[in-house]
Parts: structure tokens; C-alpha cells; sequence
């Protein structure tokens, strides 16, 4: 039974559409973030969202806006990609400080 | 502001090798210190962590002593197996924060020969 999973696993797309990519926990965490892994395999935290309030919004463009239903879930949309969007975007999500994340297996999106 | 620095990559070792990836850190308060293991087209997994200093976390042949002096937190193995190839992250996080951010190291690649 998967921790955290995200859907779709690779995502194929033009420049100027609009997509989501969707994250979902059964840990019982109250916290979940999704972080960008660009081509050099640097990770960077973009949102964080703590029993579905927003904590964490850095410094990302205002196409990409994150969307929590429920402390379970959160979601990723995306308008308007740009070819420099293309990364691995994972989820992860974390009861505390001390214990680490459980991270998804990461969404492959390709802008062309 | 908070950071993390490891050694440049790849780090092409034979089987049976000593590893050891080098990380140091600068944070304003007392982090909690992570290693994270990303292995070819999969996420992060948690390898271990250390949350105050002198701690020695472990876990599968792996280990790293958290050293407040020197602000590092270097990672090492006694002998590498090839299934060991992965990328490496060195992370903190700080336990002053109420936001659990992890902030991490720009990754080391590892290969592991036969």
C-alpha cells in the first residue's frame, strides 16, 4: 500500500497548456509539501500546506498554484507551462521536524 | 541564510570500497541533520538522520555523526555494493522552524563498480 502516491508518473505536454498533478498520503501526516528537481537533480521547496493551510510559499510563478482538500491530499496546477517547467515535481509529506519526509515517486513533466 | 554543501559528484568507487561524501552545513538555529538516498527513477528515502550533536544515525552500513564543531555531517560506508549506486542528499531542517522545510544539498551521484 503506497505511502504517498502522485499521479500521473510522466506527463508529456505543449507550452501554453494547462495541467495538474495530484498527491495523496495515507500516513496520517498533517503536513505535505511538493518540491521541484530541476535537470541537475537540485531540489527546491516550492509549497507547503499544514492540515490544509498554506505554511510555505516560496519563491515560485504565480501559473503554479497548489490546492489542498483535505490534509490528505494535495494538488499541483499548473497554467500556462513554459518549456523551463520540465522537472521531476515530488510530494512529500512529514508528522515533525525531526522525523524526515516520506516523499511520492515523483512526476516526470516534459513541456515541448 | 540556511544551507547545505556537499562534494562534488560523481564519486566512482569499486565494490568493497570505503565511501565517504562529504556535507557541511550553515544554519542560524540547531538543525536536525538527514541523509536521503534517491535511487535511478525513484523518490527520496530517508537513510538516516541525526537530531542534536555527537548523535551517530545508521542504517544499512551507512553512518554519519553529527559534528556541531566542524558544522558537518559526512556520511560513510565501510564497504560499497554495486546496488548502492544512487544519488545522495544531504538535508537539515530546523526545529525551531514550524514549517518542517527541509533544505538540502545539491545531491552526490555515486556509482558503484563491479
Amino acid at each position: 500500500d503506497t505511502a504517498v502516491s502522485q499521479t500521473p508518473k510522466y506527463l508529456v505536454t505543449q507550452m501554453g497548456n494547462d495541467k495538474s498533478i495530484k498527491c495523496e498520503q495515507n500516513l496520517g501526516h498533517d503536513t505535505m509539501y511538493w518540491y521541484k528537481q530541476d535537470s541537475k537533480k537540485f531540489l527546491k521547496i516550492m509549497f507547503s500546506y499544514n492540515n490544509k493551510e498554506l505554511i510555505i510559499n516560496e519563491t515560485v510563478p504565480n501559473r503554479f498554484s497548489p490546492k489542498s482538500p483535505d490534509k490528505a491530499h494535495l494538488n499541483l496546477h499548473i497554467n500556462s507551462l513554459e518549456l523551463g517547467d520540465s522537472a521531476v515535481y515530488f510530494c512529500a509529506s512529514s508528522q515533525g521536524t525531526p522525523d524526515g519526509y516520506t516523499f511520492g515517486s515523483g512526476t516526470r513533466l516534459t513541456v515541448v | 541564510g540556511d544551507s547545505v554543501t556537499q562534494m562534488e559528484g560523481p564519486v566512482t568507487l569499486s565494490e568493497e570500497a570505503f565511501l565517504t561524501i562529504n556535507c557541511t552545513y550553515t544554519a542560524t538555529g540547531y538543525p536536525s541533520l538527514f541523509w536521503y538516498v534517491q535511487y535511478p527513477g525513484e523518490g527520496l528515502q530517508l537513510l538516516l538522520k541525526a537530531t542534536k550533536a555527537d548523535d551517530k544515525g545508521s542504517n544499512k552500513g551507512f553512518e554519519a555523526t553529527y559534528r556541531k564543531e566542524t558544522t558537518s555531517f559526512h556520511l560513510e560506508k565501510g564497504s560499497v555494493q554495486v546496488s548502492d549506486s544512487a544519488v545522495y542528499f544531504c538535508a537539515l531542517s530546523l526545529r525551531s522552524s514550524n514549517t518542517g522545510k527541509l533544505i538540502f544539498g545539491q545531491g552526490t551521484t555515486l556509482q558503484v563498480k563491479p
